[in-house]
C-alpha cells in the first residue's frame, strides 16, 4: 500500500546512545519532515527536506541530523540521546508541501533512560 | 503568543451531538490543514483548505481567510469520532520554506454512548 512508513514503532535508548529512525515514502513525494509530539506542545518541526539533496532546520534540530539521498527515504540520527528526546516522532511527506496533502507515518514513540 | 491556536482544549459530547472546533491563526497562510489522531495512534489528514468549505460523510470544514478563522463541524458525532483533533497552517514556514505546517495543540474530543 502506497504510504509513508516509519520503522520503528517503539525503541528505548540509554543515554548517550545514537540511533537512526526510519522514513520511507514510495508516493514520489517531494517534501518530506520530521516532527516530534510531546505532551501539551503539539507537533513540532525537526527537520525538512524539499527534494532528493536538499534539508534544512526546523524549529526544534538540536541533537537530531538529517540526510536525503534519495526522494524515497529521509532518516532521523540522534547523535548521542538525551531524556529530553523522550517523544513520539512522527515523519510525513507531501507532493510538494503547503498546498498540497500531507501523508504522515504511524509514529516512533521513543524512551530514553 | 501561540500562532495556531485551538479550542476548546477538550470536548465531551453525548453520542448524535453537533460538534464544532474552532482553529484561529496570526500568519499569513496558504493553507489550512485539519488532521485527526486517534489514541495511540498515527496521524490522518481529513481536510485541506485555502478557502470557503469542504465536506466529506458527516466531516465539515470552514475556513474564513478575512478572519483567519476555521471551524470542524461533526454531525451526528459518534464514540468513533473520539479522538484529537489538530489544526494546522502553511505558508508561514521556517527557513523561507512555504511546505512547512505550524500546528495548534489539538482539541480531544470525547464522545460518549
Amino acid at each position: 500500500n502506497a504510504g509513508v512508513t516509519q520503522t520503528p514503532k517503539f525503541q528505548v535508548l540509554k543515554t548517550g546512545q545514537s540511533m537512526t529512525l526510519q522514513c520511507a515514502q514510495d508516493m514520489n513525494h517531494e517534501y518530506m519532515s520530521w516532527y516530534r509530539q510531546d505532551p501539551g506542545m503539539g507537533l513540532r518541526l525537526i527537520h525538512y527536506s524539499v527534494g532528493a539533496g536538499i534539508t534544512d532546520q526546523g524549529e526544534v534540530p538540536n541533537g537530531y541530523n538529517v540526510s536525503r539521498s534519495t526522494t524515497e527515504d529521509f532518516p532521523l540520527r540522534l547523535l548521542s540521546a538525551a531524556p529530553s528526546q523522550t517523544s513520539v516522532y512522527f515523519c510525513a511527506s507531501s507532493y510538494q508541501g503547503g498546498n498540497y496533502g500531507y501523508t504522515f507515518g504511524s509514529g516512533t514513540r521513543l524512551t530514553v533512560v | 503568543k501561540n500562532e495556531v491556536e485551538q479550542s476548546p482544549q477538550n470536548l465531551t459530547a453525548q453520542e448524535g451531538e453537533f460538534i464544532t472546533i474552532n482553529c484561529s491563526y496570526s500568519v499569513g497562510i496558504s493553507a489550512l490543514h485539519w488532521l485527526q489522531q486517534h489514541p495511540g495512534g498515527g496521524i490522518v489528514s481529513l481536510f485541506m483548505l485555502s478557502s470557503g468549505k469542504k465536506k466529506h460523510g458527516r466531516l465539515i470544514a470552514t475556513i474564513n481567510i478575512q478572519e483567519k478563522h476555521s471551524s470542524l463541524h461533526i454531525t451526528a458525532s459518534h464514540p468513533r469520532d473520539s479522538a484529537v483533533y489538530i489544526c494546522a497552517v502553511s505558508g508561514g514556514g521556517y527557513g523561507g520554506s512555504q511546505g512547512n505546517l505550524i500546528f495548534g495543540k489539538g482539541t480531544k474530543l470525547s464522545v460518549k454512548p
